[in-house]
């Protein structure tokens, strides 16, 4: 089936410092949604995009949706210990039926040290 | 409160048996999916529904089997045949938002996630 491919796997920084991450795929998104997920928990919704260049932020954290449509970009400044966390994309191909479920990347582990 | 819950937690299974888990939402949304996460892993969908009544298959169903009795309730059996099935299993709900155009955005919201192991 379509994959995305979520970069960097893992991530070891300092607090205080930027992270970026980011995914791409081979086909082309109508959506594109940023999750963070806890140990022992349930992803949590970050960012949603629904447009090419769309670039949005919630608190500390600022995504875009690439213009190609093909990929998406999660940046988090200032980090904080509470960041850490696994962050996954989720691409939305079409609209209805099965073109209209999600692909998750494999995420993105970021540890912060304080 | 509104949000989608899953039972139990924590689950053990002896090898041969059926087990059932329990989702439910209260957010009168339409859709409901399976997902089961592995170490290291993405989301891979098991079995969605986008109305009542009725299911479909998603990329990883052999071994799974679902029902859709009722909108809030979404119940995932793990099967003997499934041969691999300790993992984090991920209930989410969905309503189609921003309809525009035929446009259906899926914003899915997750539940808190059951850990099955197999002994």
């Amino acid at each position: 089936g379509q994959q995305l491919n979520q970069s960097p796997q893992s991530m070891f920084i300092q607090e205080g410092e930027d992270v970026s991450m980011n995914c791409t795929s081979s086909s082309i998104f109508n959506t594109w949604l940023w999750y963070k997920q806890e140990p022992g928990e349930g992803p949590v919704l970050l960012i949603a995009l629904y447009k090419a260049g769309e670039l949005t932020s919630n608190g500390r954290l600022t995504a875009q949706f690439g213009i190609t449509r093909k990929d998406s970009f999660l940046n988090i400044s200032a980090s904080i210990p509470s960041d850490v966390g696994i962050y996954f994309c989720a691409g939305q191909l079409g609209y209805g039926g099965s073109q209209g479920n999600l692909i998750f990347g494999k995420g993105t582990k970021l540890s912060v040290k304080p | 409160d509104g949000g989608i819950t899953q039972s139990p937690k924590y689950l053990f299974r002896k090898e041969g048996q059926n087990v059932t888990l329990s989702c439910e939402q209260n957010l009168n949304h339409d859709a409901m999916y399976w997902y089961r996460q592995d170490p290291g892993q993405g989301l891979r969908l098991i079995y969605y529904s986008q109305i009542v009544n009725d299911f479909q298959k998603g990329d990883i169903a052999e071994g799974y089997s679902v029902s859709r009795e009722k909108k809030e309730s979404f119940p995932l059996t793990v099967t003997s045949a499934q041969k691999n099935p300790t993992a984090f299993y991920l209930c989410a709900s969905s309503m189609p938002q921003g309809i525009w155009a035929g446009a259906d955005y899926n914003e899915q919201f997750f539940g808190p996630g059951t850990r099955l192991t197999v002994l």
